[in-house]
């Protein structure tokens, strides 16, 4: 039973403007959440991360959005650039350490 | 300079074969995880390490099993490879407490003919 799900399998989006890649979770356990991002035959490579106690975690250009009423996460690029194109997994893991992952979503950045 | 390795990148073999995927780290970490992923999927957790001498089977079933003598080794192996075995392996580590990222190797792309 898959806990963590990324609903959209790509997303093309234009250099500059906003990415918004979305997540969405079933386990109530879960108190960390991470973004991380993937090039072709390469490990995956941590991004950002936020904690249940938080709603809002910025770096840079990343920022990441936790609703746990709703038990959804986002991710948003701004602004884009051609070096973010890429599939982004989004992760959870509850006190055991443990990660889920999403099925990933690959993002290409037009130019 | 402190990272995670994985040898060999690629791997080709035949059925009924015995092989052996190498992960290592410098980082001094205690938690080290055995991942599996095929294309356009999750990455399934199917082994993981706590500490030397410390394995688990991860929630993904797999026939492949791992050992952990030393700190910075962590060898998963499989008896006898076959074509299901086809998929990419990778390795994380990543430091005891909470609230710690894992950091990936640059994973084994395994095909079994």
């Amino acid at each position: 039973d898959q806990q963590v799900k990324q609903n959209s399998p790509s997303l093309s989006v234009q250099e500059g403007r906003i990415s918004i890649l979305n997540c969405d979770y079933t386990n109530s356990m879960f108190d960390y959440f991470l973004w991380y991002k993937k090039y072709p035959a390469e490990g995956p490579t941590f991004l950002i991360s936020i904690s249940s106690i938080k709603d809002k975690n910025e770096d840079g250009r990343f920022t990441v959005f936790l609703n746990k009423s709703a038990k959804h996460l986002s991710l948003h690029i701004v602004p884009s650039q051609p070096g973010d194109s890429a599939v982004y997994f989004c992760a959870a893991s509850a006190t055991d350490y443990k990660l889920s992952f999403g099925a990933g979503t690959t993002v290409t950045v037009r130019a | 300079e402190a990272d995670i390795y994985q040898t060999p990148r690629y791997l080709v073999i035949g059925t009924g074969k015995k092989i052996t995927l190498e992960c290592s780290q410098t980082m001094g970490h205690d938690k080290m995880y055995w991942y599996q992923q095929d294309p356009g999927m999750e990455l399934h957790l199917i082994h993981y390490s706590y500490g030397v001498n410390s394995t688990e089977k991860g929630d993904l079933s797999s026939e492949s099993t791992v050992s952990r003598i030393r700190t910075e080794h962590f060898p998963l192996t499989l008896e006898s490879a076959r074509p299901s075995h086809t998929s990419q392996y990778l390795c994380a580590s990543s430091e005891s407490g909470t609230y710690n990222e894992q950091f990936f190797g640059p994973g084994t792309r395994l095909t079994v003919l």
